[in-house]
């Protein structure tokens, strides 16, 4: 089956420890996107990439790092610099007329 | 100003009734139009694109006026099922950004 997956679903780590969250896609598609959401909020873009080893800062990508070195996969780092990292974070890729989410994977900081 | 812009929620509204939602983006650089529906703690999944045309799914309706930067979703004889977020999205085709609306949660009661 075709997809986009996200690992893990839950994620705790330490403040001021850097984490990566996994996003893989088997649909060929060169566009990918991280999103933050926090509770009773819109997704807010982080950062994107239309092709591969290519990338562009989204809206909010103070704290926040990542790699494209494979098409099918766009990792995302929290690093300890990003000052309020708890949150839902959700990874989509895109074809020209939609966009497809993975489930998401929830981020909390203690 | 925010890129997305959206009605603020909740709309809360009895079965059967016609709910209608606005969204106005900024970039003029948009091309592409997006309404997507997101259940609580779940990832967007689209519900229509939006086309110059207007386009009509079933009960939903949705519209697009590009001299006004602005877009609707109309939903007719509304469904307890239909109580959700939902998010209006705008793509600029050649830089590939892709921005959400902060979303407006819609509650259909019995």
């Amino acid at each position: 089956d075709g997809g986009i997956t996200q690992s893990p679903k839950y994620l705790f780590r330490k403040e001021g420890q850097n984490v990566t969250l996994s996003c893989e896609q088997n649909l060929n598609h060169d566009a990918m996107y991280w999103y933050r959401q926090d509770p009773g909020q819109g997704l807010r873009l982080i950062y994107y990439s239309q092709i591969v080893n290519d990338f562009q800062k989204g809206d909010i990508a103070e704290g926040y790092s990542v790699s494209r070195e494979k098409k099918e996969s766009f990792p995302l780092t929290v690093t300890s610099a990003q000052k309020n990292p708890t949150a839902f974070y959700l990874c989509a890729s895109m074809r020209v007329t939609e966009a497809f989410f993975g489930q998401g994977t929830r981020l909390t900081v203690v | 100003r925010k890129e997305v812009e959206q009605d603020p929620g909740p709309f809360n509204v009895p079965e059967g009734a016609t709910v209608a939602f606005n969204c106005t983006y900024s970039n003029s650089a948009s091309q592409s139009f997006f309404w997507y529906r997101q259940d609580c703690r779940k990832e967007p999944k689209l519900l229509m694109s939006v086309y110059s045309s207007g386009n009509e799914d079933g009960r939903f309706t949705a519209q697009l006026n590009r001299a006004s930067q602005y877009i609707s979703l109309l939903i007719r004889d509304s469904k307890l099922s239909d109580s959700a977020t939902y998010l209006c999205v705008a793509l600029d085709n050649q830089g590939g950004k892709l921005i959400f609306g902060q979303g407006t949660e819609l509650s259909v009661k019995p």
